[in-house]
């Protein structure tokens, strides 16, 4: 268990709608980032946010948006859901930003989009 | 840009065996860092190991090491007496400390057989 928690785990909808998926990071851990894996694009990363603030931006579509609240969770809206957004995404926690630190992922949220 | 090579998408090893998993990076930064993750079929996403770019000793976290060659930019990920429970996915990732980007290679599938 690495601490960090991904709700839900599972999330099955339609093209159109609109989500939002959960991450509460490590105790302690200011930073935040979102991955999408698929099968044809690999892990990707999207999004880094630290003490509630954005600090990096991957490849993250304008259709998704995420932000990290004052008691550090975070939430990645994901909206217009196309099929190809099937995926399992993944939150990690590190201590900080800047230095390198490892990052410890959660246990996914696994999106169909039918 | 960054970018990490992965170039063995499959390897068997037979178990108690040693095995080397393959990573090479391109970067121009100074300091990076490097890291490995598993992933087992249940696809969670494991940290293994983590080497700097300024760390002069390979890193070693118990059966795991890492075969860093900063002049040929590669950071081979080593399995001592493999286990069954070794067999998954392994990621090499690096880390650009000044940007926070981590960058995913598109991982070995590392099958451990009895």
């Amino acid at each position: 268990d690495s601490g960090v928690t991904q709700t839900p785990k599972h999330l099955i909808t339609a093209t159109g709608q609109r989500v939002t998926l959960r991450c509460s990071p490590r105790s302690g851990d200011l930073s935040v980032y979102w991955y999408q894996q698929s099968l044809d694009q690999g892990l990707q990363f999207l999004i880094h946010y630290y003490n509630g603030e954005e600090r990096a931006k991957g490849n993250i579509l304008e259709r998704f948006s995420a932000q990290q609240f004052p008691d550090l969770h975070s939430e990645l809206n994901l909206s217009s859901l196309e099929l190809g957004d099937s995926a399992l995404y993944f939150c990690a926690s590190s201590v900080g930003r800047g230095s390198v630190y490892e990052q410890y992922f959660g246990p996914g949220t696994r999106l169909t989009v039918t | 840009a960054q970018k990490i090579t992965q170039t063995q998408p499959g390897m068997f090893v037979q178990e108690k065996e040693a095995v080397t998993l393959d990573c090479t990076y391109d970067t121009s930064d100074q300091s990076y860092g490097l890291f490995w993750y598993k992933q087992p079929s249940s696809g969670e996403m494991i940290f293994l190991i983590y080497q700097g770019s300024y760390d002069e000793q390979n890193a070693t976290e118990g059966r795991y090491s890492l075969n860093f060659q900063k002049a040929r930019k590669s950071a081979n990920l080593v399995i001592s007496a493999s286990q069954l429970g070794d067999s998954a996915m392994y990621f090499c990732a690096s880390l650009k400390t000044s940007y926070d980007k981590v960058i995913f290679g598109p991982g070995t599938s590392l099958s451990v057989i009895p």
